[in-house]
């Protein structure tokens, strides 16, 4: 089983400010990741797939990077609605065993 | 837009069968285009995904629900259901059903429904 880990647990960031969220996988999944971001009680929203490409109707300060072993997801000037938790997801098995980080809690600072 | 809902029983028994149905709305879950997808989070805890269905009936599951594990399409009703058989307290989770493409490596969900809260308790 690829292990995600995701890095830091918490991040506690200003509004308008930068975050970087890392996200880790234990062996090279190519760029088979993708970003989601969850908030209670609602539906959980795709931020990014293939490690880079914006999913339709996201923001343009969501970013995402990194290949391999190694990912980040960077929100360039944040939002108060950006304050969620976030979740990345490795789909690099066929058959699919696909497993998701532990999430990386975005606070208001 | 494809709009997904869950719906079932909030509350099962230990030692019994959790089965929560999914409605697809929008689209269709006969498209070659896509697998049907349920994932969990435990409280507190991260997303499990427990596994899929593709319109033809093929499924895949999490090697380690597997043995417990059924999923399955009702094309009359536009719907795909889970099975989860032999419940513990761990099996409490959020349940959220997802939509995932099928072209190629694609593995990525979106959407997702809102998510069921699941207790299992006697």
């Amino acid at each position: 089983e690829i292990v995600m880990t995701q890095s830091p647990a918490t991040l506690s960031v200003s509004p308008g400010e930068r975050a970087t969220l890392s996200c880790r996988a234990s062996q090279s999944v190519s760029s088979n990741l993708a970003w989601y971001q969850l908030k209670p009680g609602q539906a959980p929203r795709l931020l990014i797939y293939g490690a880079s490409t914006r999913a339709t109707g996201i923001p343009a300060r969501f970013s995402g990077s990194g290949s391999g072993t190694e990912f980040t997801l960077t929100i360039s000037s944040l939002q108060s609605e950006d304050f969620a938790l976030y979740y990345c997801q490795q789909y690099n098995n066929w058959p699919p065993m696909y497993t998701f980080g532990q999430g990386t809690k975005l606070e208001i600072k | 837009q494809l709009q997904l809902q869950e719906s079932g029983p909030g509350l099962v028994k230990p030692s019994e069968t959790l089965s929560l149905t999914c409605t697809v709305s929008g689209g269709s879950i006969s498209s070659s285009s896509y697998f049907w997808d349920w994932i969990r989070q435990p409280p507190g805890k991260g997303l499990e995904w427990i596994g899929r269905v593709y319109y033809s009936g093929s499924t895949y599951y999490n090697p380690s629900l597997k043995s417990r594990v059924t999923i399955s399409l009702d094309t009359s009703k536009n719907q795909f259901s889970l099975t989860l058989s032999f419940v513990t307290a761990a099996d409490t989770a959020v349940y959220y059903c997802a939509r995932g493409a099928a072209a190629g490596t694609a593995g990525w969900l979106d959407p997702w429904g809102q998510g069921t809260l699941v207790t299992v308790s006697s």
